[in-house]
């Protein structure tokens, strides 16, 4: 089975300022889609951003950014501009099986 | 407005009582999902359907059963077999299967006393 790893449990950032969010995944696959979700405390699911893993040029999506790394199987997403509304758990996933990460919660400091 | 529903948003039921949680889209969706949400935890699949009469295991579907009658609707059964029921259960939907990124509702919390 494919994995998909988050390694900060917990993350804090200045409002106004700048905060990555790391994930990596496993699998064997070429041709994969990559999405990061944000679950605000209404725990609404909501997609910030997605990558397709044949194109190499990172997705963008206003102040939310990808760092798509295919041979590290790493896919960061950079939060530009913190605003106290981006404070929420993010998960990212894999399309292959629809496997999400556990996630990651991000307070943003006024 | 489209979007994708789910009822109740709160839950409560006796142990060894079966319990239907109803999940309904009007965005012209192949794809339906269930997923659960534990505290800590990510969401981990239960049941997935790319089209009408058709629907495969997740990772976690011991103690669950769905159906897929309409193209709209993705009922999900916990049965008195699932030995934790108690969660928080999210319904998406995709265009189709899941290369196309997951459109959810607002979930539903079932407590099992």
């Amino acid at each position: 089975a494919q994995t998909v790893t988050q390694s900060q449990p917990e993350m804090s950032v200045q409002e106004a300022e700048t905060v990555t969010l790391s994930c990596t995944y496993d699998t064997s696959e070429s041709d994969y889609y990559l999405f990061w979700y944000k679950q605000p405390p209404s725990r609404q699911m909501i997609l910030v951003i997605r990558q397709e893993a044949y194109k190499q040029q990172n997705a963008t999506e206003n102040r939310f950014s990808v760092n798509f790394q295919k041979a590290a199987k790493s896919f960061s997403l950079k939060i530009s501009d913190s605003q106290l509304g981006d404070a929420a758990m993010y998960f990212c996933a894999y399309s292959g099986d629809m496997r999400f990460g556990a996630g990651t919660r991000l307070t943003v400091k006024p | 407005d489209g979007g994708i529903t789910q009822s109740p948003k709160y839950l409560f039921r006796k142990e060894g009582q079966n319990v239907t949680l109803s999940c309904e889209q009007n965005l012209n969706h192949d794809a339906m999902y269930w997923y659960r949400q534990d505290p800590g935890q990510g969401l981990r699949l239960i049941y997935y359907s790319q089209i009408v009469n058709d629907f495969q295991k997740g990772d976690i579907a011991e103690g669950y059963s769905v159906s897929r009658e309409k193209k709209e609707s993705f009922p999900l059964t916990v049965t008195s077999a699932q030995k934790n029921p108690t969660a928080f259960y999210l319904c998406a939907s995709s265009l189709s299967g899941s290369f196309y990124e997951q459109y959810f509702g607002p979930g539903t919390r079932l407590t099992v006393t």
